[in-house]
């Protein structure tokens, strides 16, 4: 069945350091992997996003990299600044049923 | 403008009172979607319409209806409320079926 893992939970690091979040998924069928912040008070927002096809993309401070044949994906923010601190959803589309899957979620703590 | 919105942002009800949330879109967006975020911040889904037609509708308590009188619109109205109901409750729109645009969200306690 879809299911996608998100670890770890909680994340803090400190201002200017790197964080990296990783998602693993069931369904090797999954052809698109959306990331999502939730800042306190507010809904998910999408941040950045990777087709199956590619392998790694950027945008500006933040990138994401996919490995199809381990299913898992990653996060990554570099120079983490106070205004990271959120929590980051990871969530993968499944095949069968077009459907978005959300993971638990990763609460990241950027340290000043 | 904002893109997705929805009211109230806060709701406070007793046990046993029926209350609804009201959501509408601005995107233009066909699919709407209903989510529930408890307290760890899970996000689960709960119903999803397709230019007012039902597509998804998970294994919620039918004391929860969703409405969709346009593809504009999709309003949540809950029976019977119990203090289990007591969580964030996030509206959403796509055009693709791939890029969710989300609400603010409804805090909703129920004492």
């Amino acid at each position: 069945g879809e299911n996608v893992e998100q670890h770890p939970s909680t994340l803090s690091v400190q201002e200017g350091d790197s964080a990296v979040i990783k998602c693993t998924y069931s369904d090797s069928a999954s052809n698109y992997f959306p990331w999502y912040k939730q800042e306190l008070g507010k809904g998910p927002q999408l941040i950045i996003d990777i087709r199956s096809n590619v392998g790694e993309k950027k945008d500006q401070r933040i990138a994401v990299t996919l490995n199809k044949t381990a299913k898992h994906f990653s996060l990554h923010i570099t120079e983490t600044q106070p205004e990271d601190s959120a929590v980051y959803f990871c969530a993968a589309i499944f095949y069968g049923n077009n459907r978005l899957a959300f993971g638990k979620g990763n609460q990241v703590v950027v340290i000043p | 403008d904002t893109a997705v919105s929805q009211t109230p942002k806060y709701l406070v009800t007793q046990m046993g009172n029926d209350k609804s949330i009201k959501c509408e879109q601005n995107l233009g967006h066909d699919t709407m979607y209903w989510y529930k975020q408890d307290s760890k911040k899970f996000l689960k889904i709960m119903f999803s319409y397709n230019n007012k037609e039902l597509i998804i509708n998970e294994t919620v308590p039918n004391r929860f209806s969703p409405k969709s009188p346009d593809k504009a619109h999709l309003n949540l109205h809950i029976n019977s409320l119990e203090l289990g109901d007591s969580a964030v409750y996030f509206c959403a729109s796509s055009g693709d079926r791939r890029h969710y645009t989300f609400g603010s969200g409804t805090r909703l306690t129920v004492v």
